[in-house]
Formats: C-alpha cells, structure tokens, sequence
C-alpha cells in the first residue's frame, strides 16, 4: 500500500525568512505532485515533477523529487502572506496500468505571520 | 473554458438520509475521479471512472456509497443512509486520459461539503 507523509503538518513562518516541507513516500513512483488549499476552496496544482533529480520553480516556491530516497521537497523562499494556505503532496503509481489515482500526504498548514 | 463544476456546494443531511452529489467534468475530459476530504486531512480516493466505465471503486468505504457515470459526461457519487462519519467535503476531479506511462493534469472541482447531523 502506498503511503505518503509530509513533514512538518504545522509551519509558522515569519515574512521573509526560508524553509522546507518534506514529503516521503513508501513504493516506488515516478510521478508527485504538489497542491495547495486555501480554506473552503478547492486544490490548486503548483508542481507536477516527473522524474527523478527534477526541480521546479515558481516564484518563492522551488520542488524538487529524489525518487531514490522517495522524497520531495517543498522550498519556500522568503515568505509572504500570501502563501498562507495548506499545501499537499500526492503520487500516483507509475506502472503499466496507472490511471492517475492520487494517494496524497496529510497536508501542511502554513501561517506566513509578520 | 470552464472548469470542473460540482453541486450542491453544501449539503446538510439528517442521520439516514440518502444523498446524491453531481460532478460536471471539463468537456472531453476522459478519466473521472472521486476523492473524500475528511477535516483536517488529505483527499482520500474514491473511485474512478473512464468514460461511463467505473474501472476502479476500491475506495468506496462500504456498500452505502455508489458512483456512476452513465454517459462518460456527468458523474454522481450517492450516499445512501447517511451517517455521521459521511461528513467531509467530496470532490471530483476529471482529466484528459491516461495510458501507460503518460501524465494528465488532473483538474479538482470545489467541492461538496456534506455535514450529517
């Protein structure tokens, strides 16, 4: 069975500073993907990364997959406000059959406080 | 274009009730899927759908849940007897098509927030 987990599940940041969200995954996988989830509203796709040793950027938002270590990580770059919001990591499995069934992690509330 | 629609947006239901929530997918989009939100947690996967074909339902969690799909277009997820452990948002998601190793952005609907009192 396929198990996703994120690290932490709570993040207070102050503006400005950096950090990191981790997301580990338990089988073998090609595919993850990072979302966010602003309260009351539906999943907004950030990142698709589809190999290993990829990395992608967004503004202060950079993702990178270690499909070896089965991890991914979530950088955030001198926070602001605006990035407030619960992220979440999902794979699916890559193989013969896959359809694009999503497992994703428990999610990661961020608070971007002053 | 528009995007994935659901509806209701909520629903409150008495304990017992019966319930049926609608997903509109974006036009032509070939695979359907159904997730359950839980508070506080990630998506749970449901079910789903290639075109009107339920291909995979192993997420239903017990046999008060059915999902159809009966023209590849429109999905509705049913509740039957409703209980109080139903309460979550539920929401769908469709994308192009899939096949082997190929990727499709699956795109996520609002949701449907149902509260079983």
């Amino acid at each position: 069975e396929l198990k996703v987990e994120q690290n932490p599940l709570f993040l207070s940041m102050q503006e400005g500073k950096n950090y990191t969200i981790y997301c580990n995954y338990s089988t073998t996988s090609d595919r993850l993907y990072w979302y966010r989830q602003d309260p009351g509203k539906s999943l907004e796709s950030l990142f698709v990364l589809l190999s290993n040793g990829a990395v992608k950027q967004e503004g202060r938002l950079m993702a990178s997959l270690d499909t070896k270590a089965r991890l991914s990580t979530l950088h955030i770059t001198a926070a602001v406000h605006d990035l407030s919001a619960t992220y979440f990591c999902a794979v699916d499995y890559a193989g013969g059959t896959s359809y694009g069934k999503l497992t994703f992690g428990q999610g990661t509330i961020l608070t971007v406080h002053p | 274009g528009a995007g994935v629609s659901q509806s209701p947006r909520y629903k409150v239901a008495k304990r017992g009730q019966d319930v049926a929530l609608r997903c509109d997918p974006i036009s032509g989009h070939v695979s359907l899927f159904w997730y359950q939100q839980a508070l506080g947690q990630g998506p749970e996967f449901l079910t789903y759908f290639q075109n009107e074909a339920q291909l995979d339902k192993s997420g239903l969690p017990s046999d008060r849940f059915f999902a159809e799909r009966p023209e590849g277009s429109v999905s509705t997820l049913k509740i039957q007897r409703t209980q109080q452990e139903d309460s979550a948002v539920y929401l769908c998601a469709s994308s192009l098509a899939w096949g082997g190793e190929s990727y499709n952005e699956q795109f996520f609907g609002p949701g449907t927030r149902l509260t079983v009192l």
